[in-house]
């Protein structure tokens, strides 16, 4: 156990379909980070949170969005669903952005 | 435009053998490299982090290196196990306000008995 914890581990839903995956970051870290890993492909970095604000974007979409809570915990938020978005979703969290980043064990999403 | 490629796309060896896994990056400013490994269908685990004033660093089996000058890194891995199948990820981040790190596509690594 990481100590990152992301629920659901795995989701279906339909094209069109909006969804919400939450993470839970370590005791003690302050930054969440998102990342989409299609198959076969790299982790693509999608969002990071320092402490409840936005710190960085990445390469991600106008339909997605994500919050990270005073208690730390991050949501990231998927509407408008498209088969594309079938992808492996990862939470890590680290103390410091200079700091290795601890990752979750991700939610597998699959949009028929 | 910052990249990280790595060599080579896929690798099979006997258990027991040695590797060497590759990691080419053109980030600027440079902060920092790790390496992860990804066993199928689970999160990245950290093995190594690196930052510009470090050559190498060990992990168990696993020895990382770093040429901040040529901007390379290697992975070795030593007297390798089954359990070492998994794909290796290079990750390189970019001094800055965010340190938005650019990941490597990763070395997929098969170790057979």
């Amino acid at each position: 156990d990481s100590g990152v914890t992301q629920t659901p581990k795995h989701l279906i839903t339909a094209t069109g379909q909006r969804v919400t995956l939450r993470c839970s970051p370590r005791s003690g870290d302050l930054s969440v980070y998102w990342y989409q890993q299609s198959l076969d492909q790299g982790l693509q970095f999608l969002i990071q949170y320092y402490n409840g604000e936005e710190r960085a974007k990445g390469n991600i979409l106008e339909r997605f969005s994500a919050q990270q809570f005073p208690d730390l915990h991050s949501e990231l938020n998927l509407s408008s669903l498209e088969l594309g978005d079938s992808a492996l979703y990862f939470c890590a969290s680290s103390v410091s952005t200079s700091y290795g980043y601890t990752f979750g064990s991700g939610t597998r999403l699959t949009v028929v | 435009k910052n990249q990280v490629e790595q060599s080579p796309q896929s690798l099979i060896i006997l258990e027991g053998k040695n590797c060497t896994l590759q990691c080419n990056y053109t980030v600027s400013p440079f902060s920092n490299l790790r390496w992860y490994k990804q066993d199928t269908g689970r999160g990245p685990v950290s093995l190594t982090i690196m930052t510009f004033s470090e050559n190498t660093k060990s992990n168990g089996r696993y020895t990382a290196t770093l040429d901040a000058d040529t901007k390379q890194s290697s992975l070795h891995i030593t007297a390798s196990q089954l359990s070492d199948s998994a794909s290796y990820i290079c990750v390189v981040s970019v001094k800055g306000g965010s340190y938005i790190p650019t990941f490597g596509r990763g070395t997929s690594l098969i170790v057979h008995p």
